[in-house]
Protein backbone atom coordinates (compact mmCIF):
# COMPACT_ATOMS: atom_id res chain seq x y z
CA UNK A 1 0.00 0.00 0.00
CA UNK A 2 0.93 3.64 -0.22
CA UNK A 3 1.00 6.85 2.30
CA UNK A 4 2.03 10.14 1.04
CA UNK A 5 2.12 13.49 3.01
CA UNK A 6 1.52 16.51 2.15
CA UNK A 7 0.76 19.85 4.14
CA UNK A 8 -2.75 21.23 3.18
CA UNK A 9 -2.36 25.09 2.30
CA UNK A 10 0.49 27.42 2.49
CA UNK A 11 0.25 31.18 1.31
CA UNK A 12 2.78 33.26 -0.59
CA UNK A 13 3.78 36.32 -1.96
CA UNK A 14 3.56 37.29 -6.06
CA UNK A 15 7.59 36.53 -7.22
CA UNK A 16 8.43 34.92 -4.15
CA UNK A 17 9.78 30.99 -4.26
CA UNK A 18 7.68 28.33 -2.15
CA UNK A 19 8.57 24.86 -1.98
CA UNK A 20 5.95 22.30 -1.17
CA UNK A 21 7.32 18.45 0.24
CA UNK A 22 5.93 15.62 -0.04
CA UNK A 23 6.72 12.64 1.85
CA UNK A 24 5.67 8.69 1.01
CA UNK A 25 5.95 5.11 2.02
CA UNK A 26 5.19 2.61 -0.93
CA UNK A 27 5.92 -0.89 -1.18
CA UNK A 28 6.68 -0.36 -4.40
CA UNK A 29 8.20 2.69 -6.63
CA UNK A 30 7.87 3.39 -10.16
CA UNK A 31 7.88 7.09 -10.19
CA UNK A 32 6.63 10.54 -8.57
CA UNK A 33 4.29 12.74 -10.17
CA UNK A 34 3.59 16.14 -9.52
CA UNK A 35 0.14 17.52 -11.29
CA UNK A 36 -1.19 21.31 -10.70
CA UNK A 37 -5.51 21.69 -10.58
CA UNK A 38 -6.86 24.40 -10.51
CA UNK A 39 -10.44 24.32 -8.41
CA UNK A 40 -13.01 22.64 -10.31
CA UNK A 41 -10.52 21.86 -13.11
CA UNK A 42 -8.82 18.51 -14.00
CA UNK A 43 -5.32 17.90 -12.82
CA UNK A 44 -2.76 19.46 -15.15
CA UNK A 45 0.89 16.93 -15.70
CA UNK A 46 3.74 19.25 -14.39
CA UNK A 47 6.97 17.34 -13.28
CA UNK A 48 7.87 13.38 -13.53
CA UNK A 49 10.96 12.09 -11.15
CA UNK A 50 11.70 8.53 -11.16
CA UNK A 51 15.89 9.10 -10.05
CA UNK A 52 17.16 11.15 -7.47
CA UNK A 53 17.88 14.48 -7.82
CA UNK A 54 16.45 17.55 -9.38
CA UNK A 55 14.47 17.98 -12.77
CA UNK A 56 14.26 21.43 -14.24
CA UNK A 57 11.31 22.85 -16.59
CA UNK A 58 11.08 26.73 -16.00
CA UNK A 59 9.59 28.25 -13.22
CA UNK A 60 8.82 24.80 -11.54
CA UNK A 61 11.40 21.95 -10.51
CA UNK A 62 10.84 18.95 -8.81
CA UNK A 63 13.66 17.28 -6.50
CA UNK A 64 13.49 13.57 -5.62
CA UNK A 65 15.49 11.21 -2.74
CA UNK A 66 14.11 7.90 -2.64
CA UNK A 67 16.24 6.68 0.12
CA UNK A 68 14.46 9.29 2.22
CA UNK A 69 10.92 8.32 0.80
CA UNK A 70 10.86 12.68 -0.10
CA UNK A 71 9.95 15.14 -2.60
CA UNK A 72 9.91 18.44 -3.11
CA UNK A 73 8.19 20.87 -6.14
CA UNK A 74 9.61 24.42 -6.16
CA UNK A 75 7.87 27.41 -7.87
CA UNK A 76 10.19 30.02 -8.76
CA UNK A 77 8.51 34.04 -9.34
CA UNK A 78 5.23 33.01 -8.16
CA UNK A 79 2.58 34.60 -10.22
CA UNK A 80 -1.76 34.81 -9.49
CA UNK A 81 -2.42 32.08 -11.55
CA UNK A 82 0.09 29.89 -9.83
CA UNK A 83 -2.72 29.10 -6.80
CA UNK A 84 -4.05 26.12 -7.40
CA UNK A 85 -3.64 22.47 -5.57
CA UNK A 86 -0.63 20.87 -6.05
CA UNK A 87 -0.72 16.77 -5.90
CA UNK A 88 2.06 14.66 -5.45
CA UNK A 89 1.71 11.00 -6.93
CA UNK A 90 3.30 8.10 -6.58
CA UNK A 91 3.37 5.08 -9.18
CA UNK A 92 3.24 1.75 -7.40
CA UNK A 93 5.39 -0.66 -8.93
CA UNK A 94 3.62 -3.38 -7.51
CA UNK A 95 0.05 -2.67 -8.69
CA UNK A 96 1.03 -0.03 -11.43
CA UNK A 97 -1.64 2.14 -9.66
CA UNK A 98 -1.27 6.12 -9.05
CA UNK A 99 -1.50 7.21 -5.84
CA UNK A 100 -2.35 10.40 -4.98
CA UNK A 101 -1.24 12.75 -1.88
CA UNK A 102 -4.25 15.23 -0.59
CA UNK A 103 -2.99 17.96 -2.65
CA UNK A 104 -1.38 21.30 -1.20
CA UNK A 105 -3.23 24.67 -1.46
CA UNK A 106 -1.12 27.30 -2.46
CA UNK A 107 -2.57 31.07 -2.50
CA UNK A 108 -0.62 33.35 -4.07
CA UNK A 109 -1.12 37.23 -2.99
CA UNK A 110 -0.13 39.88 -4.56
CA UNK B 1 -0.90 17.18 -28.27
CA UNK B 2 -1.60 16.08 -24.77
CA UNK B 3 -5.69 15.92 -24.78
CA UNK B 4 -8.43 14.30 -23.47
CA UNK B 5 -11.93 15.29 -23.75
CA UNK B 6 -14.58 14.17 -21.69
CA UNK B 7 -18.10 14.49 -22.59
CA UNK B 8 -20.79 16.36 -20.48
CA UNK B 9 -19.05 18.89 -18.51
CA UNK B 10 -21.83 18.77 -16.62
CA UNK B 11 -24.78 16.54 -15.45
CA UNK B 12 -27.51 16.36 -12.93
CA UNK B 13 -29.32 13.33 -13.15
CA UNK B 14 -32.14 11.56 -10.71
CA UNK B 15 -31.59 8.51 -8.90
CA UNK B 16 -33.79 6.30 -11.23
CA UNK B 17 -31.43 7.89 -14.36
CA UNK B 18 -29.06 6.24 -16.78
CA UNK B 19 -26.80 8.33 -18.33
CA UNK B 20 -23.10 7.71 -20.17
CA UNK B 21 -20.43 9.65 -19.27
CA UNK B 22 -17.91 9.80 -22.76
CA UNK B 23 -13.87 10.29 -22.85
CA UNK B 24 -11.58 10.09 -26.11
CA UNK B 25 -8.06 10.55 -26.94
CA UNK B 26 -5.91 10.88 -29.78
CA UNK B 27 -2.89 10.05 -28.87
CA UNK B 28 -2.67 6.25 -29.10
CA UNK B 29 -2.34 5.45 -25.24
CA UNK B 30 -3.42 2.62 -24.71
CA UNK B 31 -4.06 2.53 -20.91
CA UNK B 32 -7.26 4.65 -19.84
CA UNK B 33 -8.76 5.81 -16.51
CA UNK B 34 -11.39 6.69 -14.46
CA UNK B 35 -11.25 8.68 -11.23
CA UNK B 36 -13.64 9.96 -9.06
CA UNK B 37 -12.97 13.16 -7.12
CA UNK B 38 -14.98 14.95 -4.44
CA UNK B 39 -14.36 18.75 -3.36
CA UNK B 40 -10.78 19.62 -1.93
CA UNK B 41 -9.62 15.22 -1.85
CA UNK B 42 -7.41 14.30 -4.29
CA UNK B 43 -8.88 11.65 -6.84
CA UNK B 44 -9.39 8.09 -6.70
CA UNK B 45 -8.97 5.35 -8.94
CA UNK B 46 -11.98 3.36 -10.04
CA UNK B 47 -11.36 1.49 -13.46
CA UNK B 48 -8.32 0.75 -15.01
CA UNK B 49 -8.54 -0.39 -18.75
CA UNK B 50 -4.78 -1.84 -20.43
CA UNK B 51 -4.91 -2.81 -24.51
CA UNK B 52 -9.04 -2.30 -24.14
CA UNK B 53 -9.18 -4.48 -21.61
CA UNK B 54 -10.45 -3.80 -17.72
CA UNK B 55 -7.49 -4.64 -15.78
CA UNK B 56 -8.41 -2.94 -12.47
CA UNK B 57 -11.61 -2.50 -10.43
CA UNK B 58 -10.91 -1.12 -7.39
CA UNK B 59 -14.21 -2.28 -6.14
CA UNK B 60 -16.62 -0.01 -7.26
CA UNK B 61 -20.47 -0.64 -6.97
CA UNK B 62 -22.42 -2.22 -10.34
CA UNK B 63 -24.42 1.03 -11.10
CA UNK B 64 -20.88 1.93 -12.14
CA UNK B 65 -20.30 0.21 -15.61
CA UNK B 66 -17.07 0.78 -17.51
CA UNK B 67 -17.18 0.43 -21.15
CA UNK B 68 -13.96 0.46 -23.78
CA UNK B 69 -15.59 0.56 -27.09
CA UNK B 70 -12.10 0.76 -28.77
CA UNK B 71 -8.39 1.96 -28.36
CA UNK B 72 -9.50 6.12 -28.64
CA UNK B 73 -13.03 5.73 -26.20
CA UNK B 74 -13.75 5.08 -22.75
CA UNK B 75 -17.28 4.90 -21.71
CA UNK B 76 -18.92 4.92 -17.87
CA UNK B 77 -22.18 4.41 -17.64
CA UNK B 78 -24.79 5.02 -14.75
CA UNK B 79 -27.58 3.67 -13.26
CA UNK B 80 -29.56 3.97 -10.17
CA UNK B 81 -26.99 6.47 -8.57
CA UNK B 82 -26.85 7.67 -4.81
CA UNK B 83 -26.83 11.47 -3.95
CA UNK B 84 -23.08 10.59 -2.35
CA UNK B 85 -22.18 9.57 -6.21
CA UNK B 86 -21.98 13.58 -6.70
CA UNK B 87 -18.32 14.11 -7.35
CA UNK B 88 -15.80 15.53 -10.76
CA UNK B 89 -15.74 12.28 -12.75
CA UNK B 90 -11.91 12.11 -14.52
CA UNK B 91 -10.71 10.17 -17.47
CA UNK B 92 -7.41 9.74 -17.89
CA UNK B 93 -4.88 8.45 -20.30
CA UNK B 94 -1.27 6.99 -20.67
CA UNK B 95 1.10 5.48 -23.51
CA UNK B 96 1.16 2.15 -21.06
CA UNK B 97 -0.03 1.22 -17.77
CA UNK B 98 3.43 1.24 -16.22
CA UNK B 99 5.97 3.99 -15.59
CA UNK B 100 3.88 6.57 -18.04
CA UNK B 101 2.62 9.46 -17.52
CA UNK B 102 -1.35 10.14 -16.86
CA UNK B 103 -2.96 12.63 -19.23
CA UNK B 104 -6.30 13.85 -17.25
CA UNK B 105 -9.54 15.07 -19.44
CA UNK B 106 -11.25 17.97 -18.14
CA UNK B 107 -13.84 16.34 -15.91
CA UNK B 108 -17.59 15.49 -16.16
CA UNK B 109 -18.89 17.15 -12.96
CA UNK B 110 -21.70 15.09 -11.75
CA UNK B 111 -25.29 15.53 -9.61
CA UNK B 112 -27.28 13.42 -8.43
CA UNK B 113 -30.81 14.60 -6.73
Amino acid sequence: GQNIDQPTEMTATEGAIVQINCTYQTSGFNGLFWYQQHAGEAPTFLSYNVLDGLEEKGRFSSFLSRSKGYSYLLLKELQMKDSASYLCAVLDAGNNRLAFGKGNQVVVIP
Amino acid sequence: DTEVTQTPKHLVMGMTNKKSLKCEQHMGHRAMYWYKQKAKKPPELMFVYSYEKLSINESVPSRFSPECPNSSLLNLHLHALQPEDSALYLCASSQGPARETQYFGPGTRLLVL
